[in-house]
C-alpha cells in the first residue's frame, strides 16, 4: 500500500523561512508533489519531483530524497498569503501490481504570523 | 482556456436521494480524475479515466458509487442512494498526463452534503 506523513500543523513568522517535512512509503515510486490549498478552495500545483536533488521556483523550493523516501518544501520570504494547507502527493502503485495512481497525504496546515 | 468546471457546486439533499455531480475537464487533457475530501481522510481518489475509459475504480467506496465519461469533454458521478457519511467536497481534476511535471487541475468542487 501507500503511506504519506506529514506534519498536521505548523506557525511561521511573516519574512521567516519554514520548511514542511513528507515522507513516504509506495511500491513503484514514479514522482513527488506539492500542491497549495486555501480555505474552501481547490489544490493548486506547487512542485513536482522525480529525481534526488532540490527544485527551485521563486520563493518556493521542494527537495526529494528516494532512498529515504523524504521530501521538504521550503518557503522563504514568508507573506500572509502562504496561509493554506500544503500537501504531498505521490505517483505511485496502490499494491504491487496495480495502477499508479497520485496518492495525497492529509496535508499541513500552515499559519503566518505577523 | 476556463478550467476544469464543477457542477453544481453546493448540493445539499435528503438522505436516500440521488445526487450527480458533473465536471468539464481541461481540452486536450486525456486523464480525469474524482477525489473527494474530508477532515478525517483528506484527498481519496475514487475513480480516474484515460482517455475517457475508466482504469482505477478501486477507490469507489460502494457500488452507491459510479461514474461515466461519455466523451472527452465530460464526466458524472453519482451517488444513489446518498447517505449522510458521503458528505464532503467532491473535486474532479484533469491533466495530460498521469505523472507528467505540470501537476493537475482541479476544479473547484462540488461541497455535498446528505441530511
Amino acid at each position: 500500500g501507500q503511506n504519506i506523513d506529514q506534519p498536521t500543523e505548523m506557525t511561521a513568522t511573516e519574512g521567516a523561512i519554514v520548511q514542511i517535512n513528507c515522507t513516504y512509503q509506495t511500491s513503484g515510486f514514479n514522482g513527488l508533489f506539492w500542491y497549495q490549498q486555501h480555505a474552501g478552495e481547490a489544490p493548486t500545483f506547487l512542485s513536482y519531483n522525480v529525481l534526488d536533488g532540490l527544485e527551485e521556483k521563486g520563493r518556493f523550493s521542494s527537495f526529494l530524497s528516494r532512498s529515504k523516501g523524504y521530501s521538504y518544501l521550503l518557503l522563504k520570504e514568508l507573506q500572509m498569503k502562504d496561509s493554506a494547507s500544503y500537501l504531498c502527493a505521490v505517483i505511485g502503485r496502490r499494491s504491487g501490481a496495480g495502477s499508479y495512481q497520485l496518492t495525497f497525504g492529509k496535508g499541513t496546515k500552515l499559519s503566518v504570523i505577523p | 482556456d476556463a478550467g476544469v468546471i464543477q457542477s453544481p457546486r453546493h448540493e445539499v439533499t435528503e438522505m436516500g436521494q440521488e445526487v450527480t455531480l458533473r465536471c468539464k475537464p481541461i481540452s486536450g487533457h486525456d486523464y480525469l480524475f474524482w477525489y473527494r475530501q474530508t477532515m478525517m481522510r483528506g484527498l481519496e481518489l475514487l475513480i480516474y479515466f484515460n482517455n475517457n475509459v475508466p482504469i482505477d475504480d478501486s477507490g469507489m467506496p460502494e457500488d452507491r458509487f459510479s461514474a461515466k465519461m461519455p466523451n472527452a469533454s465530460f464526466s458524472t458521478l453519482k451517488i444513489q442512494p446518498s447517505e449522510p457519511r458521503d458528505s464532503a467536497v467532491y473535486f474532479c481534476a484533469s491533466s495530460f498526463s498521469l505523472q507528467g511535471g505540470d501537476g493537475y487541475t482541479f476544479g473547484s468542487g462540488t461541497r455535498l452534503t446528505v441530511v
